[in-house]
């Protein structure tokens, strides 16, 4: 089993949805986790961290669920510039590991 | 204030031959990671250096190896290079030694690594 793993996707959803991606995690030792976003060919950027029960900013939540090892991400109200795939990142004593990312596409 | 940059950005290389990727970190950020992405996956962790030290290292063989400058700029050295380390490798920076401490990664645009 992976450390950590993502549904791969593709998510593809109209203009205006809401879509949650989910992330789950095998080292319960691990107390802050990230959501980056990596556009094609590019590196990723931070989009948001998430250390306790979650995190908002603006159209996006991030909820953290240790009892079941999971984190998520919601984004409400989809853009066409949200189109990107979105990893998940666990750190855990000095090491960092990403999921293979979500990929989303948003469609007009 | 300037972001992470890596030098070169795209590299072909023969099997066998040796390479040297190199990273200057964000102003102000004491620690950089290097990552290995390959197509269709996320970046695997190779290994973490902060204030010159290697404090984290990821599933790679010893023919991975780095080092970190006094000026926090870092090199990722790979010996005797195999087809499959042919990926984008990715240099990141943050401010402190670990990212538990909630500082994310800034992430330079990689360099694309062939072996041919």
């Amino acid at each position: 089993r992976k450390e950590v793993e993502q549904d791969p996707g593709p998510f593809n959803v109209p203009e205006g949805a809401t879509v949650a991606f989910n992330c789950t995690y095998s080292n319960s030792a691990s107390q802050s986790f990230f959501w980056y976003r990596q556009d094609c060919r590019k590196e990723p950027k931070l989009l948001m961290s998430v250390y306790s029960s979650g995190n908002e900013d603006g159209r996006f939540t991030a909820q953290l669920n240790r009892a079941s090892q999971y984190i998520s991400l919601l984004i409400r109200d989809s853009k066409l510039s949200d189109s990107a795939t979105y990893l998940c990142v666990v750190p855990n004593a000095g090491k960092s590991t990403f999921g293979d990312g979500t990929t989303l596409t948003v469609k007009p | 204030e300037t972001g992470v940059t890596q030098s070169p950005t795209h590299l072909i290389k023969t099997r066998g031959q040796q390479v040297t990727l190199r990273c200057s970190s964000q102003s102000g950020h004491n620690t950089v990671s290097w990552y290995q992405q390959a197509l269709g996956q996320g970046p695997q962790f190779i290994f973490q250096y902060y204030r010159e030290e290697e404090n984290g290292r990821g599933n790679f063989p010893p023919r991975f190896s780095g080092l970190q400058f006094p000026n926090y700029s870092s090199e990722l050295n790979v010996n005797a290079l195999e087809l499959d380390d042919s990926a984008l490798y990715l240099c990141a920076s943050m401010p402190g030694s670990r990212q538990e401490n909630n500082y994310g990664y800034t992430f330079g645009s990689g360099t694309r690594l062939t072996v041919v």
